[in-house]
């Protein structure tokens, strides 16, 4: 089945510290993952992706990591900010334009 | 200059009523979506068009209907409202590429549904 698993579904981090979000997929044929991030209240924007031709990307504080084999890639967030805190999203397509999103993450930054 | 822009931004109605949301991009995008955020933050895809025709129609009721009169806009009509509809939808667009698959979805900032 087309199926994305997101944990943690909470995540509390002092902030100056790194955040890690882990991500699974089902569809081995998926082959791009991109990472949303939600403000409350605000629609969700891409802040980051990856395609399956490599296995990390990195945008200042940002960093995307997937493993094929294992099916599973996440989202690194250094040097924790307050505006961090949202909700992130990973998602993985399945088929040409259907993006299946995670359950989400809650991260929180504690100042 | 809003690229997805979506009305409503707040509805509130009692159930068994009828509501339509309206949704347009000005990205140029071949391909529209609605997805909908229940309470617990989980984005489902509802539908997907691609330049006015349906290719993705999940597991809905039919009580949810898409129209799209052309490839700029995607209206979602609701039919007899039940208390479980309350959500926030969101629109998005986005644009396929000739030889690659999976493609960046822009959101619109979402329609906060309230049945009453």
């Amino acid at each position: 089945g087309e199926n994305v698993e997101q944990h943690p579904s909470t995540l509390s981090v002092q902030e100056g510290d790194s955040a890690v979000i882990k991500c699974t997929y089902s569809d081995s044929a998926s082959n791009y993952f991109p990472w949303y991030k939600q403000e409350l209240g605000k629609r969700p924007q891409l802040i980051i992706d990856i395609r399956s031709n490599v296995g990390e990307k990195k945008d200042q504080r940002i960093a995307v990591t997937l493993n094929k084999t294992a099916k599973h890639f996440s989202l690194h967030i250094t040097e924790t900010q307050p505006e961090d805190s949202a909700v992130y999203f990973c998602a993985a397509n399945f088929g040409n334009e259907k993006l299946t999103f995670g359950t989400g993450t809650r991260l929180t930054i504690i100042p | 200059d809003t690229a997805v822009s979506q009305t409503p931004k707040y509805l509130v109605t009692q159930m068994g009523n009828d509501k339509s949301i309206k949704c347009e991009q000005n990205l140029g995008h071949d391909t529209m979506y609605w997805y909908k955020q229940d309470s617990k933050k989980f984005l489902k895809i509802m539908f997907s068009y691609n330049n006015k025709e349906l290719i993705i129609n999940e597991t809905v009721p039919n009580r949810f209907s898409p129209k799209s009169p052309d490839k700029a806009h995607l209206n979602l009509h609701i039919n007899s409202l039940e208390l479980g509809d309350s959500a926030v939808y969101f629109c998005a667009s986005s644009q396929p590429r000739t030889g690659t698959s999976g493609n960046t979805i822009y959101f619109g900032e979402g329609s906060w549904l309230t049945v009453v």
